[in-house]
């Protein structure tokens, strides 16, 4: 069974900090997902990770395959980034970080 | 291109009554997901259909609840005499091929947002 684990649930942090949220899985896997859901609203799919790094503006997602395990960092955060962060894996998302950026 | 259509939003069912949840893919789509999102909680994958067949419904409770993928029109779940339980966020996703495989992203619908009262 797949299981996907984020951590931390929860994370606040002042406009300006460098944001880390952690995904570790079970299963081997040919892609892994980053998602993005602001508060009542939709999901954004921000990456699709098979290995190494990519880079959007301000959001960089790592992967290690042999560990299983990525992340999703955000450099110079800010309010607007607040919004739960979503690891999927093979139909199977983590429970999500709720980041909050105070001004 | 219009993006993944989900409807209605917001639906507000009686308890026992019958709710159906639309989904129209991304033009050249032809593999939907649905996910449900219980309040304060994660997604939890349901069903993955591929044109006019079940692929994965591992996810989907086996009573009340059924999904369809027609080889014209939206994909619908469909969920009969609701309970309180059912009150959730429903989302679908859709994709052009296998979602992870060879570099293909999946879309989500805005979701439908369903209320049993």
């Amino acid at each position: 069974k797949n299981e996907v684990e984020q951590s931390p649930q929860n994370l606040t942090a002042q406009e300006g900090e460098f944001i880390t949220i952690n995904c570790s899985y079970s299963v081997g896997i040919s892609a892994l997902h980053w998602l993005q859901q602001h508060p009542g609203g939709g999901i954004v799919s921000l990456f699709m990770l098979s290995s190494g790094k990519k880079k959007h503006g301000r959001l960089i997602a790592t992967i290690n395959i042999q560990e299983k395990h990525s992340s999703l960092h955000i450099t110079a955060s800010h309010p607007r980034d607040s919004a739960v962060y979503i690891c999927a894996v093979k139909l199977t998302f983590g429970k999500g970080t709720l980041l909050t950026v105070n001004p | 291109n219009a993006g993944v259509m989900q409807n209605p939003r917001h639906l507000v069912r009686r308890r026992g009554q019958e709710a159906r949840l639309r989904c129209s893919p991304m033009k050249g789509h032809s593999h939907v997901y649905w996910y449900r999102q219980l309040p304060e909680e994660g997604l939890k994958f349901m069903v993955y259909l591929q044109k006019e067949n079940i692929i994965d419904e591992s996810g989907m409770p086996k009573e009340r609840f059924s999904a369809e993928f027609p080889k014209e029109g939206p994909s619908i779940l469909r969920i009969q005499q609701v309970v309180r339980g059912d009150s959730a966020a429903y989302f679908c996703a859709s994709s052009p091929r296998v979602w992870g495989q060879r570099n293909t992203e999946a879309f989500f619908g805005q979701g439908t947002r369903l209320t049993v009262v």
